[in-house]
């Protein structure tokens, strides 16, 4: 059973504070996606990892893909209002690309 | 927006009832992936639909069956439901290019509940 294991699963902070969300699995994945959703809508994509060690910059959010393709995390710098919401990591199995979804981390930030 | 819609937004029934929920992809997508997101948890991979067929699924019963249509639209059909069949049932478009699915963009989904 494939498994990604997401942490912690909820964060309250204060705006302009940092903070780092997990991603883990005992499973090798040909990509990651990092997701961010909002109540009642569907999951929107932030990022796409593919290659081991991989770092994207997307802002003030950093991604980082494990060296394994087993893990990655999520850091966002100078946390705003406006990045709360539920972030998914999810890694792609196989060649039509099955997704393993992450519980989610809740994220709320506070002014 | 990605280009993604589902109907309807929201829908109730009853126990043992039969429903459909539809997909229509994004333009240039052929494959189309639905995924049964819980209250609370992430969404769990229920099948996928490439060329009209199906090409992968996940841990959910037969009374869960799919449809793809010539245009990449798609069904979602549930036979007998239960009450644990609540929740956000999405849809994900992508496009399979040399044998490889390319990344999933996900529609706003269909909020079911069973009574």
């Amino acid at each position: 059973t494939q498994l990604l294991e997401q942490s912690p699963q909820f964060l309250s902070i204060q705006e302009g504070e940092n903070l780092t969300v997990y991603c883990n699995s005992s499973s090798v994945f040909s990509s990651l996606q990092w997701y961010r959703q909002e109540p009642g809508e569907g999951p929107v994509l932030l990022v796409t990892v593919v290659t081991g060690g991989e770092v994207k910059k997307l802002k003030r959010l950093t991604f980082q893909f494990g060296d394994a393709r087993k893990d990655s995390s999520l850091h966002i710098t100078a946390a705003q209002t406006g990045d709360t919401g539920l972030y998914l990591c999810a890694g792609a199995i196989g060649g039509y690309n099955k997704l393993i979804f992450g519980a989610g981390t809740r994220l709320a930030v506070h002014p | 927006e990605t280009g993604v819609t589902q109907s309807p937004t929201h829908l109730i029934k009853t126990r043992g009832q039969q429903v459909t929920l539809r997909c229509s992809s994004q333009s240039g997508h052929n494959t189309v992936s639905w995924y049964q997101q819980a209250l609370g948890q992430g969404p769990q991979f229920i099948f996928q639909y490439y060329r009209e067929e199906e090409n992968g699924r996940g841990n959910f019963p037969p009374r869960f069956s799919g449809l793809q249509f010539p245009n990449y639209s798609s069904e979602l059909n549930v036979n007998a439901l239960e009450l644990d069949d609540s929740a956000l049932y999405l849809c994900a478009s992508s496009r399979a290019a040399g044998g490889y699915q390319e990344t999933q963009y996900f529609g706003p989904g269909t909020r079911l509940l069973v009574l």
